[in-house]
């Protein structure tokens, strides 16, 4: 069955620090990963997806399809980057639709 | 367009009453999805829309839940004799069809059942 596994439900660091916030995957196909973030009040949104590769807001993230693996990665984290993270995984098929993570809570404390 | 909006934004309702919440995705959006959001899980699909058409529906969503999207603008979705499960986000989402990985969410609805 298609999952998504986020193990940390909180990661605290100080400012400055390095962040990475942990995604599993299990899929048979060919995945396609996403980072999306919800900030404090706000809706959420997509963050980054594997397939562009990008750095957005100092984040990246490599898709390891041998570990199964889509970490979110900072090397310095800043306070505005607290919020909700959740990994993403799209379903294929006339869908693509959605499966979510259960979220990781990231605190960056001063 | 100021995003996706949903009404309303909190219902409380006592179990075995029926419920409507309103979806009106961006405009030129045509998929619209729900997914329904428990506390400290992430969004789990319900359905989807493709224009008019209802092309999926999840296992989650059983038989007293039932969504429209008339005339491919704006999407309701029912829950018919509630049950204290149901308290959940109700959550709506929209996006284009050729970049359908890029969900713009609403502020959710949220359901209490008593």
């Amino acid at each position: 069955a298609q999952r998504v596994t986020q193990p940390e439900k909180l990661l605290s660091v100080f400012k400055g620090a390095p962040v990475e916030l942990k995604c599993n995957y299990s899929y048979s196909g060919s995945p396609e990963l996403f980072w999306y973030v919800q900030y404090s009040r706000q809706r959420l949104q997509l963050l980054l997806r594997h397939i562009s590769r990008e750095s957005i807001k100092g984040f990246t993230a490599d898709l390891n399809k041998g570990e199964t693996s889509f970490h979110l990665k900072k090397p310095f984290a800043q306070e505005e980057d607290s919020a909700m993270y959740y990994c993403a995984l799209r379903y294929g098929g006339a869908t693509n639709k959605l499966i979510f993570g259960t979220g990781t809570l990231l605190a960056v404390q001063p | 367009d100021t995003g996706v909006s949903q009404d309303p934004r909190h219902k409380i309702t006592k179990r075995g009453q029926n419920v409507t919440f309103r979806c009106d995705p961006i405009s030129e959006h045509n998929r619209l999805y729900w997914y329904r959001q428990t506390l400290g899980q992430g969004p789990e699909f319900l359905t989807y829309f493709q224009n008019e058409a209802q092309l999926e529906k999840s296992r989650l969503l059983s038989d007293r839940f039932s969504a429209e999207r008339p005339k491919g603008s704006f999407s309701t979705l029912e829950i018919q004799r509630t049950e204290q499960g149901d308290s959940a986000m109700y959550l709506c989402a929209s996006s284009l069809a050729y970049r359908s990985y890029e969900q713009y969410f609403g502020p959710g609805t949220r359901l209490t059942v008593t």
